[in-house]
């Protein structure tokens, strides 16, 4: 067990829709990191925040956001829902901004029917 | 830019053989470098990082990785694995200083398939 947990562990919904999936990092980590998993794009850095402030982007796509709140805990919001996002999405988290050991969590499966 | 590249997609091997599961990285600046192991339905677990110092790297489960500079790469090995070694094994870098975003970038992965 790596301390982060996500919710919910299996999504299916349908295009066009929207969901929030939801990471509560280990205690004491201040930084949560967002990747998505895939078969054809593998694993790719979606966007981290470090103390309820965005640090980094990577190829996040627009009609996906995210957020930290007070509590350190995060969602990753996906909006009008396409087939090709239908993924694993893991949260990590780590104790400061430097990244010189992430805690994954077990990931959300997305299906986009 | 940084990539990393995972050399082999698969490796099969018995029981109680070595392996090697090799990984090249290309990055203009110095990096951190990162084993994760990927069971079946679950989420990545570190195997072993190199931040610095020994370029011999120890890990969980008796994996160790070898950092080389002038080659680039950082190659994993285990000189007798498990069925229970059977997983998805991710290279992974990060940029070391101020460029250091937190932002992992990762290989394709490698299959090792334990064979009795």
């Amino acid at each position: 067990d790596s301390g982060v947990t996500q919710t919910p562990k299996h999504l299916i919904t349908a295009t066009g829709q929207r969901v929030t999936l939801r990471c509560s990092p280990r205690s004491g980590d201040l930084s949560v990191y967002w990747y998505q998993q895939s078969l054809d794009q593998g694993l790719q850095f979606l966007i981290q925040y470090y103390n309820g402030e965005e640090r980094a982007k990577g190829n996040i796509l627009e009609r996906f956001s995210a957020q930290q709140f007070p509590d350190l805990h995060s969602e990753l919001n996906l909006s009008s829902l396409e087939l090709g996002d239908s993924a694993l999405y893991f949260c990590a988290s780590s104790v400061g901004r430097v990244v010189t050991e992430a805690f994954f969590g077990q990931g959300t499966r997305l299906t986009v029917v | 830019a940084q990539s990393v590249t995972q050399l082999d997609s698969q490796v099969p091997v018995f029981e109680e053989a070595p392996v090697e599961l090799r990984c090249n990285y290309s990055s203009s600046v110095s990096v951190y470098l990162f084993w994760y192991v990927q069971y079946p339905n679950q989420g990545l677990q570190l195997l072993l990082k190199y931040l610095s110092g020994s370029t011999l790297v120890k890990g969980i489960n008796g994996f160790e990785a070898e950092f080389n500079k002038s080659q680039t790469s950082f190659h994993l090995r285990k000189p007798s694995v498990h069925i229970s070694d059977t997983a998805e094994y991710f290279c992974a870098v990060s940029e070391v200083g101020s460029g250091n975003t937190g932002k992992l970038i990762f290989g394709q992965g490698t299959t090792l398939q334990v064979k009795p």
